[in-house]
Parts: C-alpha cells; sequence; structure tokens
C-alpha cells in the first residue's frame, strides 16, 4: 500500500459542530502532516507529528486539535469553525530519510456554514 | 528563515516549445528542495527532488547554490502537462514549505 487515505472525502458542518478528519498510511512512514489548501494557493503547513509526537505546530486556533493514535494514523479534531476554515484538508506522511518527499493524501474538501 | 519564490503565476506555452518555471529560494544552511504538481482533480504528487538529479515526465531540475535556484525544464512541453507546479524547500526540520505555485497552461 503506497497511498494515504483520508477520509471523509467531504465534510459540511455548522458551527457548533463537533467532528474529525481521518488520515491513515501503512508506509510504515514516521512523519504524518496536515496542510491546509484554500483554492487557487498552495498548502500550508498546520501541524507535525514525528514518531507520533507533536513536533511542529504553526500557531493553529486551538479549534483545530491533532491526534496521532499510532504510527498509520493522524485525526484532526474540528470544533467551533468558522466559515473562513472552509478549505480543502490534506494528510501527507513521509519516510526519515535525507530528502525524503511527503506523500499526500487526496485531502477532505471542508465547507462550514 | 525558510522562504520559497516562484516570480510566475501564470505561465502560456505552445505545444511542443520549450517551457522554464522558476524558482528561488532563500535558506541558510544546505536546502532540500521538490517540485510538486497538482493536476486537475488529482492529489499533489512529487515530481522532482534535487538529491536523485532524473528526469521525470522529460522535466528536469538543477540546484544551483550560487544563484539560490531550482528551477523546473522541459524542452518540449506537452498538452498533458498543463498543471499547478509547486516548489518546495525544506531547511533541517520536518516543516515543507511551499511556495506560490506556477500554473502551466500548454496550448494546442
Amino acid at each position: 500500500d503506497t497511498e494515504v487515505t483520508q477520509t471523509p472525502k467531504h465534510l459540511v458542518m455548522g458551527m457548533t459542530n463537533k467532528k474529525s478528519l481521518k488520515c491513515e498510511q501503512h508506509m510504515g512512514h514516521r512523519a504524518m502532516y496536515w496542510y491546509k489548501q484554500k483554492a487557487k494557493k498552495p498548502p500550508e503547513l498546520m501541524f507535525v507529528y514525528s514518531y507520533e509526537k507533536l513536533s511542529i505546530n504553526e500557531s493553529v486556533p486551538s479549534r483545530f486539535s491533532p491526534e496521532c493514535p499510532n504510527s498509520s494514523l493522524l485525526n484532526l479534531h474540528l470544533h467551533a469553525l468558522q466559515p473562513e476554515d472552509s478549505a480543502l484538508y490534506l494528510c501527507a506522511s513521509r519516510a526519515g530519510a535525507y530528502n525524503s518527499p511527503l506523500h499526500f493524501g487526496n485531502g477532505t474538501r471542508l465547507t462550514v456554514t | 528563515a525558510q522562504r520559497v519564490t516562484q516570480p510566475e503565476k501564470l505561465l502560456s506555452v505552445f505545444k511542443g516549445a520549450p517551457v522554464e518555471l522558476k524558482c528561488n529560494y532563500s535558506y541558510s544552511g544546505s536546502p532540500e528542495l521538490f517540485w510538486y504538481v497538482q493536476y486537475s482533480r488529482q492529489r499533489l504528487q512529487l515530481l522532482l527532488r534535487h538529491i536523485s538529479r532524473e528526469s521525470i515526465k522529460g522535466f528536469t531540475a538543477d540546484l544551483n547554490k550560487g544563484e539560490t535556484s531550482f528551477h523546473l525544464k522541459k524542452p518540449f512541453a506537452q498538452e498533458e502537462d498543463s498543471a499547478m507546479y509547486y516548489c518546495a524547500l525544506r531547511g533541517g526540520s520536518e516543516k515543507l514549505v511551499f511556495g506560490k505555485g506556477t500554473k502551466l497552461t500548454v496550448n494546442p
């Protein structure tokens, strides 16, 4: 399995809802990432987990809460989001070797109403 | 600080013409540089990385440390090359930073 799988593909949620995005990889990669991508913009880094520990948080608001239950899974818990949080949320993983690339999932298209 | 600059937001060429997508970076150490491509309605995927020095889909990119550049080139563009291209840099940590991207359109 050489893919990063993200579920759901689409999500519509109200500002008072709680939802979660899920990401899974079975490539044995030890670093996992959450990026946010707005339309016609580059991906913006949100969080990085390295060996299941949070290593980078790019000053993301607390309404986004990441979780790494094990080395294959990455979740992003969402609560009290704003309409401006609507975006494509991308998960990626990476092996640890020098110059190893990120492998991206297809993303979850999130709409906050 | 890490910074990637892609000066062209849009680039349009005719089929069979050479194409060059520019990428300049700012980083004080030894960077890891990548080109990613995003075709319409497809996932972001790796095209090239500087360490491999290979040609993928006819594209090549050379790291020029003196000019702090990592330009992407292809001698003869094809219509299927039309996509969004991102240059990305990682410098000494897990953080991968993307440039703003160049949308390449190859006209028939």
